[in-house]
């Protein structure tokens, strides 16, 4: 069964300042995705990583996803207010197309 | 308008209850899912299909049903609600010859009393 997890959960930040959510997973995996969700809102997409060394770029948000290490990260550069919201990275197994998410990271940029 | 419609969008009943949730789409996409969302635990997969003849059970199918009625139209049954069945629901859609990407609808807001 293939387990995502995401850490950290939570995370508080100020506003200019840098950091990085970290995604694993538990099997093999060349696909992975980052959603956005702001509060009470649906999903909406950031990212589709569809191999091994994918880096994409939007803004002040880039992601990156390592197939061997099993791992995707999202890094936030000179975070602002309006990034508040919660992340969830999703990975897609292999013959299965059905995707397991993460269980969110809810990032709050503080002034 | 959106691609991904999801009504009703708040609906509070009562245990014992059936309801449905509807979802349709303009997307033209071929798979549809239906997801629950429940505070801090991620969204999981209640069943999918990825043509109107094909339907599956995802990881917590119990309770649940659904219908496929057309391409565009994928919806969700509660044949006898029951508190623990409050959440969040979301539809998406797929392009089964594209990435992968889902588009989700709005949501559902459950409540059972």
């Amino acid at each position: 069964e293939l387990k995502v997890e995401q850490n950290p959960l939570f995370l508080s930040m100020q506003e200019g300042k840098n950091y990085t959510i970290y995604c694993n997973y538990s099997t093999t995996s060349d696909r992975l995705y980052w959603y956005r969700q702001d509060p009470g809102k649906s999903l909406e997409s950031l990212f589709v990583l569809l191999s091994n060394g994918a880096v994409k770029q939007e803004g002040r948000l880039m992601a990156s996803l390592d197939t061997k290490a099993r791992l995707s990260t999202l890094h936030i550069t000179a975070a602002v207010h309006d990034l508040s919201a919660t992340y969830f990275c999703a990975v897609e197994p292999p013959s299965n197309y059905k995707l397991t998410f993460g269980k969110g990271t809810l990032l709050t940029v503080n002034p | 308008d959106a691609d991904v419609t999801q009504t009703p969008r708040n609906r509070i009943t009562k245990t014992g209850k059936r309801i449905m949730l509807e979802c349709s789409q303009t997307k033209g996409h071929d798979r549809m899912y239906w997801y629950r969302q429940d505070p801090g635990l991620g969204l999981q997969l209640i069943y999918y299909s990825f043509d109107v003849k094909d339907i599956n059970k995802g990881e917590i199918s119990d309770g649940y049903s659904v219908s496929r009625q057309a391409q565009a139209k994928f919806s969700l049954s509660l044949e006898s609600a029951i508190p623990n069945q409050t959440a969040l629901y979301f539809c998406a859609t797929e392009d089964s010859k594209r990435t992968g990407e889902l588009f989700f609808g709005e949501g559902s807001r459950l409540t059972v009393l």
